[in-house]
């Protein structure tokens, strides 16, 4: 199993610009969650998806983000216009539960480092 | 929101145990215990989890006191490879109502030489 695979691993762009991060979760994962890890903050959960449905997106920022799940395979996170602010590195994570309940644990992928200037 | 309370930092030497420790006072009685493991520039990986007394596996133990306000994350003879930040989690996951994972600041755990 390759494992959750994420793309791009890096990006920077210029404030004001669209950024989409893509998530490939691991096969026969019924949840998706994206988390934003900063110094100031550490790892925040922005979102997480049950079966391709948002279940909770209390932690998304603000209306700049939106997240996606078209099926099973993929997910996308979009910051649309991305500000300096935005810069972070943004891990997706899959897992047959929770994550909390007995032998589910997270899996994440590598994450992204966003650079917005 | 069963939030976890663990030391900033922590320094060890090769060779040497480590014994990291986690608080979490308001854990519910259906909540796991689950520890993480981060290096610089990967995503979190799961170590162990546990429910009570005493779990262990080929990476670390776990001991979790009768009261389960606690736990302890014991790391035998670590090496240099193990200097990364380490993650305490209570699962929130009660019944119909999904809830939301904390993993705070964690303990970055430098190991020398």
């Amino acid at each position: 199993d390759a494992g959750v695979i994420q793309s791009p691993r890096h990006e920077v762009t210029e404030m004001g610009q669209e950024v989409t991060l893509r998530c490939k979760p691991i096969s026969g994962h019924d949840y998706l969650f994206w988390y934003r890890q900063t110094m100031m903050r550490g790892l925040e959960l922005l979102i997480y998806f049950n079966n391709n449905v948002p279940i909770d997106d209390s932690g998304m920022p603000e209306d700049r983000f939106s997240a996606k799940m078209p099926n099973a395979s993929f997910s996308t996170l979009k910051i649309q216009p991305s500000e300096p602010r935005d810069s972070a590195v943004y891990f997706c994570a899959s897992s047959p539960g929770t994550g909390g309940t007995y032998n589910s644990p997270l899996h994440f992928g590598n994450g992204t480092r966003l650079t917005v200037t | 929101l069963a939030k976890t309370t663990q030391p900033i930092s922590m320094d060890s030497y090769e060779g040497q145990e480590v014994n990291i420790t986690c608080s979490h006072n308001n854990i519910a009685t259906n909540d796991y215990i689950t520890w993480y493991q981060q290096f610089p520039s990967q995503g979190p990986r799961f170590i162990i989890q546990g429910y009570k007394t005493k779990v262990t596996n080929e990476v670390a133990s776990l001991f979790i006191p009768a009261d389960r306000k606690s736990s302890t994350l014991s790391l035998p003879r670590v090496s240099l490879s193990d200097t990364a930040v380490y993650y305490c989690l209570v699962g929130v996951d009660r019944g119909s109502t999904l809830g939301r994972l904390y993993f705070g600041r964690g303990t970055q755990l430098t190991v020398w030489p």
